[in-house]
């Protein structure tokens, strides 16, 4: 059971454009959302998180939006750059559970 | 360099044989987690240790994987008689172990593969 679903496997964007990548979880006990990045041949590395008491959250060109009545979350890239193409993971965790449980992941290409 | 480090990188090994990894977390961290990602998927959570105690196994993680974490320090993960489906990278992160707001940081990983 794929608590935690990105159904979009990849994305192209211009450079300087926005990226969004989105994520969904089906688990309402989640409280917790993070997103990772990821390079080939490396491990996951954090990007930013979101507590369930916020909608919103930003760091330089991220930000996360949760909608928790959809159970939905999205990160924003503005600019784009192509240093950020990898993979994203949407992450989540929370209400007992004490392992951050993982999408698939996204594999976002920047095009120059 | 102070972040997670996994050894070795990059395993070969024969159908049948045993390997071992090993995983030094961030010091001060007191959670270690190991997780395996098969191509195309996400981290998939096998176990984890807060402490030196060993809290949660998922069920898939069969009786020939195995996982320690002597002292709360470095833990290794073993796996023995390896079948070519133990073929992934396998991945540590280690926490601070605030439950809630849990902040992984994860290790370059070990890819295993099993011929």
């Amino acid at each position: 059971d794929q608590q935690v679903k990105q159904n979009s496997p990849s994305l192209s964007v211009q450079e300087g454009r926005i990226s969004i990548l989105n994520c969904d979880y089906t688990n309402s006990m989640f409280d917790y959302f993070l997103w990772y990045k990821k390079y080939p041949a490396e491990g996951p590395t954090f990007l930013i998180s979101i507590s369930s008491i916020k909608d919103k959250n930003e760091d330089g060109r991220f930000t996360v939006f949760l909608n928790k009545s959809a159970k939905h979350l999205s990160l924003h890239i503005v600019p784009s750059q192509p240093g950020d193409s990898a993979v994203y993971f949407c992450a989540a965790n929370g209400g007992g559970y004490q392992k951050v449980t993982f999408g698939t992941g996204t594999k976002l290409q920047v095009i120059p | 360099d102070t972040g997670v480090s996994q050894d070795p990188r990059h395993k070969i090994t024969k159908r049948g044989q045993n390997v071992t990894f090993r995983c030094d977390p961030i010091s001060e961290h007191n959670r270690l987690y190991w997780y395996r990602q098969t191509l195309g998927q996400g981290p998939e959570f096998l176990t984890y240790f807060q402490n030196e105690a060993q809290l949660e196994k998922s069920r898939l993680l069969s009786d020939r994987f195995s996982a320690e974490r002597p002292k709360g320090s470095f833990s290794t993960l073993e796996i023995q008689r390896t079948e070519q489906g133990d073929s992934a990278m396998y991945l540590c992160a280690s926490s601070l172990g605030q439950g809630i707001n849990e902040k992984l940081f994860f290790g370059s990983g070990t890819q295993l593969s099993v011929l």
